[in-house]
């Protein structure tokens, strides 16, 4: 499958501990997103990478939260110290990109659902 | 404040039939507009990607339209099928930050009963 893949697809913690996802974007990507979804709700943005470079990231990215793509490949997302309003699905997604405004396809993964207890 | 609204939040039609979704949204500036499809517990995936200058594109049976001046988009989906069942998500572009920034929609529910 050379599609974008999550780890794990489900997880769930107490409040208080910390959670670590993995995404592992489609190999030749070099734009990678992370998105959190709540139920009955459209995903909201995260965070965006270029290669490496974490270039945005949204004011719902609160310091408990924190990415990386340490090589440009793979990203991780921490979330420190949980709250149960947390609980949501965790969306990455990867796309080509050159700095222009062609609309390059972002490819989803199937997402990582977090529930804080 | 850039935002995507999408109508009617459910519905509910017969499977063969066919519907329509509106979308109206207020970014700026527009980059192009996206409907995604997904399905419960999965990620989206793409439709259909329509830049300002287009003005309808079609996938299969579904069509969507644009109409950049009113900001309004619409998603035709002829004969449905049960597997249509599916939350359907309008998703606008803005390129201000020099990337395609995706801001979504909350969403249409349909639900495809035999």
């Amino acid at each position: 499958d050379t599609g974008v893949s999550q780890n794990p697809r489900h997880k769930i913690t107490k409040r208080g501990q910390n959670v670590t996802f993995r995404c592992d974007p489609i190999s030749e990507h070099n734009r990678l997103y992370w998105y959190r979804q709540t139920l009955g709700q459209g995903p909201e943005f995260l965070t965006y990478f270029q290669n490496e470079a974490q270039l945005e990231k949204s004011r719902l990215l609160s310091d408990r939260f924190s990415a990386e793509r340490p090589k440009g490949s793979f990203s991780t997302l921490e979330i420190q110290r949980t709250e149960q309003g947390d609980s949501a699905m965790y969306l990455c997604a990867s796309s080509l990109g050159q700095g222009t405004s062609l609309p390059y396809e972002q490819y989803f993964g199937p997402g990582t659902r977090l529930t804080v207890t | 404040k850039n935002q995507v609204e999408q109508s009617p939040q459910s519905l509910i039609i017969l499977e063969g039939k066919n519907c329509t979704l509106q979308c109206n949204y207020t970014v700026s500036p527009f980059s192009n507009l996206r409907w995604y499809k997904q399905d419960t517990g999965r990620g989206p995936v793409s439709l259909t990607i329509m830049t300002f200058s287009e003005n309808t594109k079609s996938n299969g049976r579904y069509t969507a339209t644009l109409d950049a001046d009113t900001k309004q988009s619409s998603l035709h989906i002829t004969a449905s099928q049960l597997s249509d069942s599916a939350s359907y998500i309008c998703v606008v572009s803005d390129f201000s930050g020099g990337y395609n920034k995706l801001i979504f929609g909350a969403g249409t529910r349909l639900a495809v009963h035999p």
